[in-house]
């Protein structure tokens, strides 16, 4: 029973479009995060939210937008996709954002862009 | 700058062998790192994490020792399983984000 759900799991988008990452939590954690990983590099850390506001961004463009309408949803909005945006999209959460907390992450979006 | 560090990109053994994945950390100060494992079509998950009162974390047979002295946090376990094929990630949390180390892939053979 997923507690970190991601929607859709599948993701095809042409380039130039835009499109929305869905990410739930049923933790009650109160840190979430966006993680990215590209096929053959490390994951990487895009953004952190903590009680609905943004704490770090990592993401150097701006098409890149996270969206946090309730406190267990953080949702990723892309624009003006590219070919080399095609990653795996993970989602992740925390109890709070301290120092030494277990991160727990959802299964990922898989975003290939053509 | 701050930084994880595995060497090794893939390590094959055979089942039943010990298994050492290195992991090494560049840091101003006593970090606390992770090991995050992550198998194939799955999610990353946490394998273990380091304490501050230098107690050696175990889990699923596997453990890990923080070593300040050689900036270290190697993952270690006595004798591999087919079943422990998959990715594996140092993490050290820095400024509340995980800073990935690269990933070793580790792959068990009969």
């Amino acid at each position: 029973d997923p507690k970190i759900i991601q929607k859709p799991k599948y993701l095809v988008a042409v380039t130039g479009s835009e499109k929305i990452l869905i990410c739930e939590q049923y933790l009650g954690h109160n840190a979430m995060y966006w993680y990215r990983q590209s096929a053959k590099k490390p994951l990487e850390f895009m953004f952190s939210y903590s009680y609905q506001k943004l704490m770090d961004n990592q993401t150097a463009s701006s098409r890149f937008q996270p969206q946090s309408s309730k406190k267990n949803h953080l949702d990723l909005q892309i624009t003006a996709l590219k070919p080399d945006d095609s990653a795996t999209y993970f989602c992740a959460s925390s109890q709070d954002l301290d120092i030494n907390t277990e991160v727990f992450f959802g299964k990922g979006t898989r975003l290939t862009v053509v | 700058g701050d930084s994880v560090t595995q060497t090794e990109g893939l390590v094959t053994l055979t089942e039943g062998l010990p298994v050492m994945l290195n992991c090494t950390y560049q840091s101003t100060y006593s970090p606390f790192l992770f090991w995050y494992v992550q198998h194939l079509n799955e999610a990353p998950k946490l394998l273990l994490k380091s304490f501050t009162d230098n107690k050696r974390p175990e889990h699923q047979g596997f453990h890990a020792t923080l070593h300040k002295s050689s900036s270290s946090f190697h993952l270690q376990k006595s004798s591999a399983q087919l079943s422990d094929s998959a990715l594996y990630y140092c993490a050290w949390d820095s400024n509340y984000q995980l800073i990935w180390g690269s990933g070793t892939k580790l792959i068990i053979k009969p």
